[in-house]
């Protein structure tokens, strides 16, 4: 079935590493991007890409970097640039027609 | 800039009455979907039901329906014979349909959710 793989589901951190978020899909789809889910504040978009080799910046995309380098594949690094990195993050792919998330990674800084 | 507000943090309901849930949106464009979205304990985000907005007719999808008041920026979900399974995090949310803005989704801050027996 396709779908959209997020890796690892829980993700732990020591303050001052990076750290680096897997995003596969096998949709086909053109376009992927990464949110970020803190409690009380819903979903807020961090990057995204429409097609390969290219990505924009979403609203909250300091401390943040993202590469498209295959249609498949979105990673995502949260920096040690990132102040508060202890967060809820999805992925998604899109077509025209609709959204489909990955099951998401739980990242605590410690 | 597109904005999504939920105004109900948290709302309950009794298994098999109803429930509204409320979405206003702000927006300067005239082609526009939007979506409600249902996160449940495993934090899947699932798609509950899509409203074009050149469409006048409100969305159904089986116990879930919507009221589309496009003059009035409103969209709010009305969940009827409640079920303990609803009980999740709901999330509206807001795609532009055209321009450099395409795909993105506009997520509101979402309201939970619980079904009581």
């Amino acid at each position: 079935d396709g779908g959209i793989t997020q890796s690892p589901k829980y993700l732990f951190r020591k303050e001052g590493q990076n750290v680096t978020l897997s995003c596969e899909q096998n949709l086909n789809h053109d376009a992927m991007y990464w949110y970020r889910q803190d409690p009380g504040q819903g979903l807020r978009l961090i990057y995204y890409s429409q097609i390969v080799n290219d990505f924009q910046k979403g609203d909250i995309a300091e401390g943040y970097s993202v590469s498209r380098e295959k249609k498949e594949s979105f990673p995502l690094t949260v920096t040690s640039a990132q102040k508060n990195p202890t967060a809820f993050y999805l992925c998604a792919s899109s077509t025209p027609n609709g959204y489909t998330f990955g099951s998401g990674t739980r990242l605590t800084v410690v | 800039a597109q904005t999504v507000t939920q105004s109900q943090p948290e709302m309950s309901v009794q298994e098999a009455e109803t429930v509204t849930l409320s979405c206003t949106y702000d927006t300067s464009e005239n082609n526009y979907y939007l979506f409600w979205y249902k996160q449940p304990p495993s934090r899947q985000m699932i798609l509950v039901i899509r409203q074009e907005a050149y469409k006048q007719q409100n969305a159904t999808e089986n116990r879930f329906s919507v009221n589309f008041q496009k003059a009035a920026k409103s969209f709010s979900l009305k969940i009827s014979d409640s079920q303990l399974g609803d009980t999740a995090m709901y999330f509206c949310a807001f795609i532009h349909a055209g321009g450099t803005s395409y795909g993105k989704l506009t997520f509101g801050q979402g309201t939970i959710l619980t079904v009581h027996p």
